[in-house]
């Protein structure tokens, strides 16, 4: 079975560029999460999708990131413009029951690096 | 607010030897406590969880942890490390009170030396 996959590995843009990061989830879990990692610091909640509505977004830094989860399956985190600061580790992790204190499996993440 | 603080950013062990990585939790009511691990150029993956029976939880990996609840920790451990466990590993938390996200702490890189 295939885990969560998150697209691109790693991506380097310039400031004021959008970037769009995609996560498919393992089949079958509604439960959909984004955290990031900023260097140095914790991983942080982003928000929560239970198919393809928004439970809990709020992680989410400033209305320069927009997460979407089309039919509620896959989901796309856009980030526009790119500032610096948003560089880091973004993961997507997904789960297969709602509630928070079940086991939810991670994708190996995407590395944006804002320049 | 729920916090969790992993005491070490980077911890170096010799083959064979002890491993014991810290993690402290600042919560009045124990909460639901994770350890993960993330290997090079993988995702996080689950090593063990306590949601409130036996405190001693076992994990895979040959990893253990202890919940000592007047301590309010949860340190990680292993008799003995193997080159393979060289990783990052991150304590985390969910507060029972309600559905709320895993809150991490800052991780701990393990490196093992032969």
């Amino acid at each position: 079975e295939a885990g969560v996959t998150q697209f691109p590995s790693h991506s380097v843009i310039e400031k004021g560029q959008t970037v769009t990061l995609r996560c498919d989830p393992i089949s079958g879990h509604d439960n959909l999460y984004w955290y990031r990692r900023v260097m140095g610091k914790e991983i942080k909640f982003l928000l929560h999708f239970v198919k393809e509505s928004k439970q809990d977004e709020s992680g989410m830094p400033n209305n320069r990131f927009l997460a979407e989860r089309t039919g509620g399956t896959y989901s796309t985190l856009k980030v526009q413009p790119a500032e610096l600061e948003d560089s880091g580790v973004y993961f997507c992790a997904s789960s297969q029951v709602a509630a928070y204190n079940t086991e939810a499996f991670f994708g190996q993440g995407t590395r944006l690096t804002v320049v | 607010a729920q916090s969790v603080t992993q005491l070490g950013s980077h911890v170096s062990v010799s083959e064979g030897a002890l491993v014991l990585l810290r993690c402290n939790y600042s919560s009045s009511v124990p909460p639901y406590l994770f350890w993960y691990v993330q290997y090079p150029n993988q995702g996080l993956q689950l090593l063990l969880k306590y949601t409130s029976a036996a405190t001693l939880v076992k994990g895979i990996n040959g990893f253990e942890a202890e919940f000592k609840k007047s301590e309010t920790s949860f340190h990680l451990t292993k008799p003995s490390a193997h080159m393979s466990d060289a990783a990052e590993y991150f304590c985390a938390v969910i507060p029972k009170s309600g559905n709320t996200p895993l809150v991490f702490g800052k991780g701990t890189r393990l490196s093992v030396i032969a």
